[in-house]
């Protein structure tokens, strides 16, 4: 069984610019979850998605930050126009039900 | 509000010696508690969970928690420690507020091992 995919796995942007991150969930998982590690900090919820519909998106730090899930299968995070302060490791994970999430390796996003 | 406390950014232990890696939580309700485990390059990986059954919680590769309300911990164990176990270990918590759908982390700790 395919895992959690995640596309970039780096990217390097400068200030201002667009970018837009990927998640492929297992397959079958309606629930996705974005998260993002700032360097050296904890690892921070951004948002979940059920199927299609945004189920809390209490962590999205602000409107420069767009996530979307059409169809219910993959999702993207855009980031418009991007920040230093965005750089870090933003991490997809999916489940089934409840208890266990599994995780992307993560896109490493650097803003110059 | 929930949150997560990993006591020591680094650990470095000896090959065969004991591992302890320490997380303290605070919730207002009981919570669900978690280890991940993130080898380079890869995602997280779920070692282990406590989700209010047994409070000693056995999970992959000899690892093992155990829940102490009384201290609000989740302290992770294995008694011998191989050099395939360094990798960066995370404490988590979610809580029946969020449908045990949003995990708050710990800040990390990275495990060395020394042969």
């Amino acid at each position: 069984e395919a895992g959690v995919t995640q596309f970039p796995s780096h990217s390097v942007i400068e200030k201002g610019q667009t970018v837009t991150l990927r998640c492929d969930p297992i397959s079958g998982h309606d629930n996705l979850y974005w998260y993002r590690r700032v360097m050296g900090k904890e690892i921070k919820f951004l948002l979940h998605f059920v199927k299609e519909s945004k189920q809390d998106e209490s962590g999205m730090p602000n409107n420069r930050f767009l996530a979307e899930r059409t169809g219910g299968t993959y999702s993207t995070l855009k980031v418009q126009p991007a920040e230093l302060e965005d750089s870090g490791v933003y991490f997809c994970a999916s489940s089934l039900g409840q208890l266990q999430q599994y995780f992307g390796p993560g896109t490493r996003l650097t803003v110059t | 509000a929930q949150s997560v406390t990993q006591l020591g950014s680094h650990v470095s232990v000896s090959e065969g010696a004991l591992v302890l890696l320490r997380c303290n939580y605070s919730s207002s309700v009981p919570p669900y508690l978690f280890w991940y485990v993130q080898y380079p390059n890869q995602g997280l990986q779920l070692l282990l969970k406590y989700t209010s059954a047994a409070t000693l919680v056995k999970g992959i590769n000899g690892f093992e928690a155990e829940f102490k309300k009384s201290e609000t911990s989740f302290h992770l164990t294995k008694p011998s420690a191989h050099m395939s176990d360094a990798a960066e270990y995370f404490c988590a918590v979610s809580e029946m507020n969020t449908g045990f759908q949003k995990l708050v982390f710990g800040t990390g700790t990275r495990l060395l091992v020394s042969p």
